[in-house]
Formats: structure tokens, sequence, C-alpha cells
């Protein structure tokens, strides 16, 4: 079974510039979750797809945005880049029951510069 | 929302040694307790995880505990060797998974 996938695996972008980060998740899991990576304070939840729906946001400005598609690919945006937005973009997938096991892609190294 | 808090945020010990890992959760809802490795450049992968009905759960030389009374839930690693330093995240999960901020665990041979 192949593992969750990330495109692209870096990217630089200029501030103000907007970026759309993708995630192909395992075969027949239903459910992708973003998070965000920088030193120092861990993995901060961005927000949750299931069947093409966000069905939990954490604390991010409106900047970021994601959506899932029918074949439960998803995507993140952030628009309007600022320097802070550098970080690491790492996606994970679930069946779909909340209580399993999160699976985790190698991540979007984005870098605003 | 759910706030998970985790300590120490850097732990060094010798080989052999044990190390214990702390996180406490807010939500009184999370039912769900993962503990996730994540090795240099590598993404987080899942160790061990417990679910609220249990108090205690075991792999080898890696325990967690859970006292859902006090909200607090730990990581016990024994007889730790080199391969097992890395960056140990805690979450909780009453749906969507919450993330501690790590602690970073060496391991001196």
């Amino acid at each position: 079974k192949a593992g969750v996938t990330q495109t692209p695996r870096y990217l630089i972008k200029t501030r103000g510039q907007q970026v759309t980060l993708s995630c192909s998740p395992i075969s027949g899991h239903r459910s992708v979750s973003w998070y965000q990576q920088t030193p120092g304070q861990g993995l901060q939840f961005l927000f949750e797809y299931f069947s093409e729906t966000q069905r939990n946001k954490g604390n991010f400005p409106g900047r970021f945005s994601g959506r899932q598609f029918s074949n439960s690919r998803s995507e993140m945006n952030v628009s309007t880049l600022e320097l802070g937005d550098s970080a690491l973009y790492l996606c994970a997938s679930r069946p779909g029951q909340p209580n399993t096991e999160a699976f985790f892609g190698q991540g979007t190294r984005l870098t605003v510069v | 929302g759910e706030n998970v808090e985790q300590h120490p945020s850097t732990l060094s010990v010798q080989e052999g040694d044990s190390a214990v890992i702390k996180c406490t959760y807010s939500d009184s809802a999370s039912n769900y307790f993962p503990w996730y490795k994540q090795e240099l450049g590598k993404r987080p992968q899942l160790i061990i995880d417990i679910r609220s009905n249990v108090g205690e759960k075991k792999d080898q030389r890696i325990a967690v505990t859970l006292n859902k009374t006090a909200k607090h839930f730990s990581l016990h690693i024994t007889e730790t060797q080199p391969e097992d330093s890395a960056v140990y995240f805690c979450a909780a999960s009453p749906l969507e998974l919450i993330f501690g901020t790590g602690t970073r665990l060496q391991v001196f041979p």
C-alpha cells in the first residue's frame, strides 16, 4: 500500500505570493489533516477534512484554507504569504474514525523570502 | 478546543537509563492518546497509543500510562538506546489530533 504523498517537497516563495500544497492519502483513507511544524512550536493543527467537508479547524488566520476532492486528495492554500509562514507542512491521513492512527507524509518545506 | 502541554522540552539520558515524558490535556472529551517519534529529517511515526478505557499499555521497552481524572498521560522508555534519540510528540484526540510541543530525547552511549 502506498503511503501518504505530499508534493512538492520543497518550495520557495516571495512575501505576498500564494502557494498550494498537495496531499494524497493512503488508499481508502477518507480523513486528511494538515499541520504546520516549526522549531519549538511542535505540530500545530490547521484543519481536517473528511469526505470533502472540513470537519475541524485550528487557530490559524483565514489566509490558510484547504479543500478535499472526491478521491480524498487534499490541497492546502496559503495566500498573501508572510515570512512567518516558513515551516514544514505535514499532512496526515486516517481511515475516517477519529481514534485511529494517523499516517504522515514527508512534508512540504515552505520557505518565504 | 483541546490544549496539550508536554514536558520536558529536552531530555538527555545515559544509554540504559529510563526516560519519562509527561503530557497534560484540557478537553475531557479526549479519549485517544497516541505518541509519535520523529527522527531527524523524517516524518512522525506512531510508536504507541492508548485509549481512555485503559490505564496502562506496554510494548517491549515502551509504556504509556493514562490518568483521566488528572488529565495526565506519560511515556516511559526503559533501557534506552542511542537509536531512541529523536523528538517525541504526545497527542490527545477529542476528534482531531492535537499535539504537544515535543520532547527532544538524546541518549548518550
